[in-house]
């Protein structure tokens, strides 16, 4: 089976920067996935890692260690409408296979 | 281009009723995964679609099925709804990269 773990809630200021992080157990893996999930709305894919080292996307970063279950989601110049959920996946097989979700962490940005 | 599409937006039901929800995957994608999500939870997987098969199917009882059509939209099934039936139910579709998810559709059974 697939178990994957990340921090409930976290809290930071506008302008900074934060790292959500996110370990994993499974069973099979073919890359991990960043979603970003505003309240009410469906999940927007931010990353992709399957080979280690860091992936970079603007103002958003994610870094993978197979060897270690481990990534995290790296996020600069926090903005208040990065004020979300973010979601960790790994998918089991390789292309199109499903995803097992970790249940998100609140990340919520202040003035 | 259009995104991934689900309809409908939101649906009320009874208890024991049954409920059919569309989804439209994006252009160019053949695989469609289905997932219900409750409230401060991750989305859970329900069963995945590829070539009008289903490939890969999650710890969901038999009242889940669903069905692929040749164009790869798809619909997912719930009969003899329960309480713990009501979620955000989320449709996703990939190629051979990422999943992309469709706005969603809100369940509630009363």
């Amino acid at each position: 089976g697939q178990n994957i773990d990340q921090p409930t809630e976290m809290t930071a200021t506008e302008g900074a920067i934060v790292q959500i992080n996110c370990t994993y157990q499974t069973s099979g893996f073919n890359g991990l996935f960043w979603y970003q999930q505003h309240a009410g709305e469906a999940p927007t894919f931010l990353s992709y890692n399957v080979l280690d080292g860091l992936e970079e996307k603007g103002r958003f970063s994610s870094f993978l260690s197979r060897s270690k279950g481990y990534s995290y989601l790296l996020l600069k110049e926090l903005q208040m409408k990065d004020s979300a959920s973010y979601l960790c996946a790994v998918r089991d097989l390789p292309n199109a296979g499903k995803s097992t979700f970790g249940d998100g962490t609140t990340l919520t940005v202040k003035p | 281009d259009a995104g991934v599409t689900q309809s409908p937006t939101h649906l009320i039901k009874t208890r024991g009723q049954q409920v059919t929800l569309r989804c439209s995957p994006k252009s160019g994608h053949d695989t469609v995964s289905w997932y219900q999500q409750a409230l401060g939870q991750g989305p859970q997987f329900i069963f995945q679609y590829y070539e009008e098969e289903e490939r890969q199917r999650g710890n969901f009882p038999d009242r889940f099925s669903g069905h692929q059509f040749p164009n790869y939209s798809s619909e997912l099934n719930v009969n003899a709804l329960l309480l713990g039936d009501s979620a955000l139910y989320l449709c996703a579709s990939s190629a051979q990269g990422p999943q992309y998810f469709g706005p969603g559709t809100r369940l509630t059974v009363l």
